[in-house]
């Protein structure tokens, strides 16, 4: 079994749509949560980051993690084509120092 | 401010060729990644260096080695390529425990 499962999809919305992305996990230790983005053939990019449990809100995007059941979701509201991407969470925590583990990632396609 | 780069963007091998993937940061980073992205896979990591002088193995070392040359250079050798290889490879690096990494472009290898 994987220790951040993500369900690959692929994800299609029409524009304006919200949209959710989900990770769990099952290493207890994890603290330090991320979602990158990725646009085809490009290097992942940051999007969000939150430390523990919580939200955090950045403009169209929200992240939660809910540490007690393992689980941090990306909202992304009113959807714009330029979405369209693989969004991958990674995660870390104590034990592992800096090393990230990645989520499979989910390809999203925004359609005007 | 570059960031990560890498060289080459293509690569096409023979089964049994052997290459050099480098990669060099300039953001002072400490630590430094390989990764290799393949369908259904997510990314996974191949060595990383917690810093200058130092090198481990990640979830699939096997066929490759690494040099950590300086602070900034972080190079991936594939001795005796095989077709498994064939990926999409991707250097890293970041600061400190928790910090969220920052990617490079990608390799983009073909062994035949």
């Amino acid at each position: 079994q994987k220790e951040v499962e993500q369900d690959p999809g692929p994800l299609s919305v029409p524009e304006g749509a919200i949209v959710s992305l989900n990770c769990t996990y099952s290493n207890s230790a994890f603290q330090y949560f991320m979602w990158y983005r990725q646009y085809s053939r490009k290097g992942p990019e940051l999007l969000m980051y939150t430390y523990s449990s919580g939200n955090k809100e950045d403009g169209r995007f929200t992240a939660q993690v809910d540490k007690s059941s393992k689980y941090i979701s990306l909202f992304i509201r009113d959807s714009q084509p330029s979405d369209s991407a693989t969004y991958l969470c990674a995660m870390t925590g104590e034990t592992s120092g800096s090393r990230l583990t990645f989520g499979e990632g989910t390809q999203l396609t925004v359609n005007p | 401010n570059a960031g990560v780069t890498q060289t080459p963007k293509f690569q096409v091998l023979k089964t049994g060729q052997s290459m050099t993937l480098q990669c060099a940061q300039d953001m002072n980073h400490n630590s430094m990644y390989w990764y290799r992205q393949d369908p259904g896979m997510g990314l996974r990591l191949i060595y990383y260096s917690a810093s200058e002088g130092t090198t481990d193995k990640g979830e699939v070392p096997n066929g490759y080695n690494v040099s950590r040359l300086n602070k900034r250079e972080f190079s991936l050798r594939l001795e005796s390529a095989a077709p498994s290889q064939t990926s999409v490879y991707f250097c890293a690096s970041n600061s400190v425990v928790g910090d969220t990494q920052y990617f490079g472009p990608g390799t983009r290898l073909t062994v035949l």
